[in-house]
Formats: C-alpha cells, sequence, structure tokens
C-alpha cells in the first residue's frame, strides 16, 4: 500500500507569494490533517478535512487554508506569505474514525525570504 | 482542550543504555496513545502505540506503558543503538479527532 505523498518536496517563496501544498492519502483514508513544523515549536495542527469537509482546526490565522477534494487528496494553501511561515507542513491520512493512528507525509520544506 | 507534556527536551544516553521518555495528558476521554519517530528529513512515523485496556506493551526493544489514574504514559527504549537516534513524539487523542503532541524528545545515541 502506498503511503502519505506531499508535493513539492521544497519550495522558496517571497514575502507577499502564496503558496499551494499537495497531500495524497493512503488509499481508504478519508481524513487529511495538516501541521506546521517549526524547530522548538513541535507539531502545530492547522486543521483537519474529513470527507472533503473542514472538521477540526487549529489556531492559525486566516491566510492559511486548505481543502479536499472527493478522492481526498488535499490542498493546503498561505497566502500574503511571512518570514515565520517557513516551516515542514506535514500531511497526516486516518480512516477518520478517531483515536487512530496517524500515517504521516515526508512533508513540504518552505522557504520564505 | 488537551495537553500533552513531554520529558525530557533532550536525552543523551551511550550505545547500550536503557532511554525513558514519559507523557503527561490531561484529557481523561483519551483511550489511544501512539508514538512517533521522525528521523532527520522525514515525517513522524509510528512506533508502538497502546490503548487503554491495557496497561503495557511490547515490541523488541521498544516498550509502552500506560498508567491511566496517573494520566501518564512512558516509552522505553533498550539496548540502545545509534539508529535510535531521532526525535520522539508522544500524542493523546483528546474526545475529538485530532491527537495532541508533545514537543518531541530529541534522543541522542553515542557509540
Amino acid at each position: 500500500k502506498a503511503g502519505v505523498t506531499q508535493t513539492p518536496r521544497y519550495l522558496i517563496k517571497t514575502r507577499g507569494q502564496q503558496v499551494t501544498l499537495s497531500c495524497s492519502p493512503i488509499s481508504g483514508h478519508r481524513s487529511v490533517s495538516w501541521y506546521q513544523q517549526t524547530p522548538g515549536q513541535g507539531l502545530q495542527f492547522l486543521f483537519e478535512y474529513f470527507s472533503e469537509t473542514q472538521r477540526n482546526k487549529g489556531n492559525f490565522p486566516g491566510r492559511f487554508s486548505g481543502r479536499q477534494f472527493s478522492n481526498s487528496r488535499s490542498e493546503m494553501n498561505v497566502s500574503t506569505l511571512e518570514l515565520g511561515d517557513s516551516a515542514l507542513y506535514l500531511c497526516a491520512s486516518s480512516k477518520g474514525t478517531g483515536q487512530e493512528t496517524q500515517y504521516f507525509g515526508p512533508g513540504t520544506r518552505l522557504l520564505v525570504l | 482542550g488537551e495537553n500533552v507534556e513531554q520529558h525530557p527536551s533532550t536525552l543523551s544516553v551511550q550505545e547500550g543504555d536503557s532511554a525513558v521518555i514519559k507523557c503527561t495528558y490531561s484529557d481523561s476521554a483519551s483511550n489511544y496513545f501512539p508514538w512517533y519517530k521522525q528521523e532527520l528529513g522525514k515525517g513522524p512515523q509510528l512506533i508502538i502505540d497502546i490503548r487503554s485496556n491495557v496497561g503495557e506493551k511490547k515490541d523488541q526493544r521498544i516498550a509502552v506503558t500506560l498508567n491511566k489514574t496517573a494520566k501518564h504514559f512512558s516509552l522505553h527504549i533498550t539496548e540502545t543503538q545509534p539508529e535510535d537516534s531521532a526525535v520522539y513524539f508522544c500524542a493523546a487523542p483528546p474526545g475529538s479527532y485530532i491527537p495532541t503532541f508533545g514537543r518531541g524528545t530529541s534522543l541522542i545515541v553515542h557509540p
């Protein structure tokens, strides 16, 4: 069974630009969650999508948005990039039934200059 | 919401020693407790998990113990090897669907 894939793996943007990251979950998984990881901050939860609907949301500004398609693939968008948005963005998939294992992708490393 | 505290933040051991990482959580509704290992340049990968109906689970050199009364669970790695060097995260899903992760423990195993 193929794992979670994320594209692109690396990205360099400048302040003010916007970026879209993509995540393909494990086949059969309906939940996709997004996390921001920065040194010293651990894994900060952004949002979770289940069956094309945002089911949970973390404490991030509205510049961070996402969506999920009917095939469970998900995209995350960050508008008006700031230097502080530089981070590793991880997505994780699961069946979505709650209190279960999340399977992480390799992440997209975003650098904002 | 759920609050998960993980200690220590850094753990340095000699090859062959044991390593113990502890996490405490706050939400009594948590019933599933996974541990993830993150190697450099990779996403976290599940290494072991435990559900609230058992107190201990082992898988070769790693084990997890759970004390629901005290609301803490621990990861034990015996006979550590250099390839065990990584960042380890605990998580405790509350009644909602999304787990709260600990801040991570950087384990360094010296040859």
